[in-house]
């Protein structure tokens, strides 16, 4: 079945540095959401990516769509201590459910 | 607007003991999910229902689980009995069509703590 892998698992920064999350599915996507757990906390949707190749960008926040439809990135530009969360990105096959990754674990040391 | 409720926030029960969720979606969305998740993973979906209807339960283990939206709006999920594994958080999610592009949005979660 559709598999979704996420790398690294875990990553500690200091504030002000840059920070990226990989994605990879084993299959072709129709699109990919990400979303953000806070400590203690529910996921809280940030952003969908639909076309190959796309780019979108929320402030800090950079999101990519692989040509192929199989891998995504997140990047955050200059972390903030309000970043520290768990960042899950989730792919749908074309007609099929949402599966989520494992997520990374963003902490940010002040 | 609210949100999505579940009720309740924390479970703590022996093995072979039920217990049941519930969740009341966000007004208006059709699309209601269940998801487990363990401690350091992602959520994994174990059923979705458009309307009252349960279109995808293919990852529910049906020998001990069970859920119903009975009207279409508010679900519940029930283990029975419960065992051990079941240890996680249980979220549920809605959105308003639950077509491929929909956003999901996601209830506070039920932590169960099987003894």
């Amino acid at each position: 079945g559709q598999q979704v892998m996420q790398i690294p698992q875990y990553q500690h920064v200091q504030e002000g540095e840059d920070f990226t999350t990989y994605c990879n599915s084993s299959t072709t996507l129709s699109n990919i959401q990400w979303y953000k757990q806070r400590p203690g906390g529910h996921p809280v949707f940030l952003i969908q990516l639909v076309k190959s190749g796309e780019v979108k960008k929320q402030k800090r926040l950079t999101f990519q769509f692989g040509e192929a439809k199989k891998n995504s990135s997140l990047h955050i530009t200059a972390t903030q201590t309000t970043d520290v969360g768990t960042y899950f990105c989730a792919g749908r096959e074309y007609g099929n459910k949402l599966v989520f990754g494992a997520g990374t674990i963003l902490r940010v040391k002040s | 607007e609210a949100g999505v409720v579940q009720s309740p926030r924390y479970k703590i029960i022996e093995k072979k003991q039920p217990v049941a969720f519930w969740c009341n979606p966000i007004s208006g969305h059709n699309t209601l999910y269940w998801y487990r998740q363990n401690l350091g993973q992602g959520p994994e979906l174990l059923i979705r229902y458009e309307n009252e209807e349960a279109v995808d339960d293919s990852q529910l283990p049906k020998d001990r689980f069970s859920a119903e939206r009975l009207k279409g709006v508010d679900s519940t999920l029930k283990i029975q009995p419960a065992e051990l594994g079941d240890s996680a958080v249980y979220l549920c999610a809605s959105s308003p069509q639950g077509g491929s592009t929909d956003t999901q949005y996601f209830g506070p979660g039920t932590r169960l703590t099987v003894l």
